[in-house]
């Protein structure tokens, strides 16, 4: 099962851009990328997934690699409320939806 | 907007207690989660439904956890007896069918259970 790795922590400013990076060099040509995030204390968020192609919808864009073996979430402009724990996920299509979270990246925003 | 409910949300115990979670996912779907999540960590997988049987239970303490999905809607995670380890965020995830080769098969997260062994 492909595994992802990402850095530890990051900062942003507020209303600039961050992109958090992820490495998952041992995904399969199946294999979607997702990405959620956590807010202190709350369940995990849907943020955006994507295969082959870069995804944009209303929260954030996800560019992938074209060997797919990284990829970047794009939150335009940060804010105040976009500090969270970010999870990068390989999900396997043929074990049920399966996910398998690492320990993500803490993104602190700040004024 | 559906949401997956949980309860409770808070749960203090002494070690070699019982205790249960309870978690109601979105109306009709069918698959169902339960992850426990350690401070500082990601959630790991404990149980996954689809429907009532269970596909994969093989990070689950069988020795002291059970799940069940009686009739294959609402499901009860139980720890007994509970250990010091057990303190952890449990959380419940479900997702509609979207088969093994769906595209899109998003998770949808309840708030989560904290649970704290004394």
């Amino acid at each position: 099962d492909a595994k992802t790795t990402q850095p530890t922590s990051m900062d942003c400013a507020e209303g600039r851009a961050a992109n958090l990076p992820c490495n998952h060099s041992t995904i399969s040509g199946n294999e979607y990328v997702y990405w959620y995030r956590q807010i202190h204390s709350q369940g995990p968020q849907y943020i955006i997934h994507g295969l082959k192609n870069n995804e944009t919808n209303e929260m954030a864009s996800l560019i992938i690699t074209e060997d797919r073996k990284s990829s970047t979430l794009i939150l335009p402009h940060a804010t105040l409320r976009d500090t969270a724990v970010y999870y990068c996920i390989v999900r396997v299509p043929y074990n049920f939806n399966k996910f398998y979270f690492g320990s993500g990246t803490k993104l602190n925003v700040k004024p | 907007e559906a949401e997956v409910a949980q309860s409770p949300r808070y749960k203090i115990t002494e070690k070699s207690q019982a205790v249960a979670f309870w978690c109601d996912p979105i109306s009709g779907h069918a698959t169902l989660y339960w992850y426990r999540q350690i401070l500082g960590q990601g959630p790991e997988l404990l149980v996954q439904f689809q429907d009532e049987s269970v596909v994969d239970d093989s990070q689950l303490p069988k020795d002291r956890f059970s799940a069940e999905r009686l009739k294959g809607v609402d499901s009860t995670l139980k720890i007994q007896p509970a250990e010091l380890g057990d303190s952890a965020m449990y959380l419940c995830a479900s997702s509609s069918r979207g088969g093994r080769t769906s595209s899109y098969n998003e998770q949808f997260f309840g708030p989560g259970t904290r649970l704290t062994v004394l």
